[in-house]
């Protein structure tokens, strides 16, 4: 059984450039949820996909978007970066949609000049 | 939204000591997680506990959901034991978790 797998570790973009986050859910899981860390502070939501589509989204502008593929593998595209998106981006996948147990990967780290 | 406020924000034990670690929310939760961040970054699932006791080796965690909060209790703390300890809860079918802001824990050989 393969855990949750997050691509690539570390990031570094200027701002207003694009990045794409690639996660890989654990074996057997089918919802795939994004979260972002800023340093001292905990995870946020971003937003949830579940069997191919979006589940719930957090607070974030419409330049975070996502996707999920058939193989439950998913993806976080963030558009026009600015300096305050650089964080730790965390992926965590789980066997459901809701009040499931999350299993999280270890992250990317995105530094945004 | 609903609010989750951990405390102590930050905890220094000498290696053997005991820890309580409390996290308490504004309103009814699904679901609570306890999770251990390590120097890594990567967050461990400690315990799925929407209410009730738990016990993991040296590790066991309590949620009185009608009192809207959870402890988690740490025995003979080992230095590998340091790291942040979130909890983070959920609300209701939409999948998201709202997380503390952690406790910090160092535990000194």
């Amino acid at each position: 059984e393969t855990g949750v797998t997050q691509s690539p570790t570390h990031l570094i973009k200027t701002r207003g450039q694009q990045v794409t986050l690639r996660c890989s859910s654990q074996s057997g899981h089918n919802t795939v949820s994004w979260y972002q860390q800023a340093l001292g502070q905990g995870p946020q939501f971003i937003f949830q996909y579940y069997r191919e589509e979006e589940n719930g989204r957090g607070n974030f502008p419409p330049r975070f978007s996502g996707l999920q593929f058939p193989n439950y593998s998913s993806e976080l595209n963030v558009n026009a970066l600015e300096l305050d998106d650089s964080a730790l981006y965390l992926c965590a996948s789980s066997s459901g949609a809701s009040n499931e147990k999350l299993f999280f990967g270890s992250g990317t780290q995105l530094s945004v000049l | 939204g609903i609010q989750v406020e951990q405390s102590p924000p930050d905890l220094i034990l000498q290696e053997g000591a005991n820890s309580t670690l409390r996290c308490n929310f504004s309103d009814s939760v699904n679901n609570l997680q306890w999770f251990h961040q390590n120097p890594w970054g990567q967050l461990i699932n400690l315990f799925y506990i929407p209410s009730g006791t738990k016990q993991n080796g040296r590790l066991s965690a309590t949620t009185v959901a009608t009192e809207r909060y959870s402890l988690l209790y740490i025995s003979s703390s080992q230095t590998t034991d340091s790291g942040v300890y979130f909890c983070a809860v959920g609300v209701s079918n939409a999948g998201k978790s709202t997380f503390g802001d952690g406790t910090t824990l160092t535990v000194k050989p």
